[in-house]
């Protein structure tokens, strides 16, 4: 009964270092998102994937990229971290677009670049 | 610029009383309005939706309420109990064919015993 599990839930990186995201669903969701919150903006899309092997940009792209090779699986990859990006990640995936299929939710990853 | 508005950072209420925490939005092709609850340290989870199409969704102590004309939804949690202290964020789904959500920035609900 995981549902959304995201890998690491913590992690301290230095500005320019590299790392990536890893976000594991067992619902059988085609749509899976990854979004990060900051306090006063809420949560905004970074990325999206409406299914195995696709991706797309969402309000927030800039210096993120994804990967969607497996359908439970979906990785968000920082090449060079800035401060900026300190944030909580979270990951959402859902059933599909159709009649309003709720967006699950992993617990987030608290990201600090220092 | 932020299509999702919710304008009260913060809202306390006594526990028994009445909850109100409001969503202004800008856009109007936006189909579907939600609720999400989110506690510290875990993600946020679904707790109530309503189409573009209706102006009332009732689900046991939670009532969204939507003002097209005003582009305004709200959410009435009566009555309310202390384990309804958490993030509140209202989110709009766009009606293209991705099914993504925006999100308000959240409203911290407190509510006191």
């Amino acid at each position: 009964n995981a549902g959304v599990t995201q890998t690491p839930k913590f992690r301290v990186l230095k500005t320019g270092q590299s790392m990536t995201l890893l976000c594991a669903q067992d619902m059988n969701h085609e749509y899976m998102y990854w979004y990060r919150q900051d306090p006063g903006m809420g949560l905004r899309l970074i990325h999206y994937s409406v299914g195995e092997g696709t991706t797309a940009k969402g309000e927030v792209p800039d210096g993120y990229n994804v990967s969607r090779l497996k359908k439970q699986n979906f990785l968000l990859g920082l090449e060079s971290a800035a401060p900026s990006q300190t944030s909580v990640y979270f990951c959402a995936s859902s059933y599909s677009k159709g009649l309003i299929s709720p967006l699950h939710f992993g617990n987030g990853t608290r990201l600090t670049v220092t | 610029d932020q299509q999702v508005k919710q304008n009260s950072p913060s809202l306390s209420v006594q526990e028994g009383r009445i909850s109100i925490l409001n969503c202004d939005y800008t856009n109007s092709m936006f189909d579907y309005f939600l609720w999400y609850k989110k506690y510290p340290a875990e993600g946020p989870t679904f707790l109530i939706s309503i189409s573009s199409i209706k102006d009332k969704n009732e689900d046991g102590r939670f009532t969204v309420f939507l003002n097209k004309s005003a582009k305004h939804l709200s959410l009435h949690i009566v009555p309310s109990q202390p384990g309804d202290s958490a993030v509140y964020f209202c989110a709009a789904r766009d009606t293209s064919n991705t099914g993504k959500l925006i999100f308000g920035q959240g409203t911290t609900l407190q509510v006191k015993p």
